[in-house]
């Protein structure tokens, strides 16, 4: 069995300003690691994804989270949040072999103040 | 190419009528997945199914739920009879079930509030 703990429901921060979500994980077997945003009134898509390779992967808007398998964390980073930012984040985990459905964390909402 | 289409993206309706939610995955995926999110309980997964089978429905809340694949690109979510606690935005979403990612591409949602 597998488990996600997103460890903040909320987070409020000024624009250009740093951030960082939250994400611990707990599985018996090795994982592949997924963070989705759901902007308001829409469907979850996915902002990236570790499988295997370098722990620090990017998405093309400015995240990036980091893989850390001693401290099995997740973490989400951004340098600079922009107002467009404000969305609902979600992490994800899923055994790397077996069922590949997904379990994900309760969210953490991302709330961007001018 | 079309994502992942559903509707209605709205209902409204009273205590004890049926509510029949509807998907068309992405053309050439061959899992389907069923979730409701509320406030207080976040994405459950309902049911998902991997070429129209339905593989694991443990997450039905209840028998009042039932949920149909007739072909690989179609699928309903049916509840009855509605109850006010079944108020939730309703997600499905496909996936290529052999791909290694595992990714899964969510619709927009159906709203629904049960009166």
């Amino acid at each position: 069995a597998q488990s996600v703990t997103q460890l903040d429901s909320q987070v409020p921060v000024f624009e250009e300003a740093p951030v960082e979500l939250r994400c611990n994980y707990s599985s018996s077997v090795s994982v592949y690691l997924f963070w989705y945003v759901q902007y308001p009134n829409q469907g979850l898509q996915l902002l990236l994804k570790y499988l295997s390779g370098s722990t620090l992967v990017e998405s093309i808007n400015g995240f990036e989270a980091e893989f850390n398998k001693s401290q099995t964390s997740f973490h989400l980073r951004k340098p600079s949040v922009h107002i467009s930012d404000t969305a609902e984040y979600f992490c994800a985990v899923r055994s790397s072999g077996g069922s590949y459905i997904p379990t994900f964390g309760r969210g953490t909402s991302l709330i961007v103040h001018p | 190419d079309a994502g992942v289409i559903q509707s209605p993206r709205h209902e409204v309706t009273e205590m004890g009528q049926e509510v029949t939610l509807r998907c068309k995955p992405i053309s050439g995926h061959n899992s389907l997945f069923w979730y409701r999110q509320t406030m207080m309980r976040g994405l459950e997964l309902l049911i998902y199914f991997n070429n129209n089978v339905p593989i694991d429905d443990s997450g039905m809340p209840e028998d009042r739920f039932s949920a149909k694949m007739p072909n690989a690109s179609f699928s309903t979510l049916k509840i009855q009879p509605s109850e006010p606690r079944d108020s939730a935005v309703y997600f499905c979403a496909s996936s290529l079930a052999m791909q290694a990612v595992g990714e899964l591409f969510f619709g927009e949602g159906s709203r629904l509030t049960v009166l």
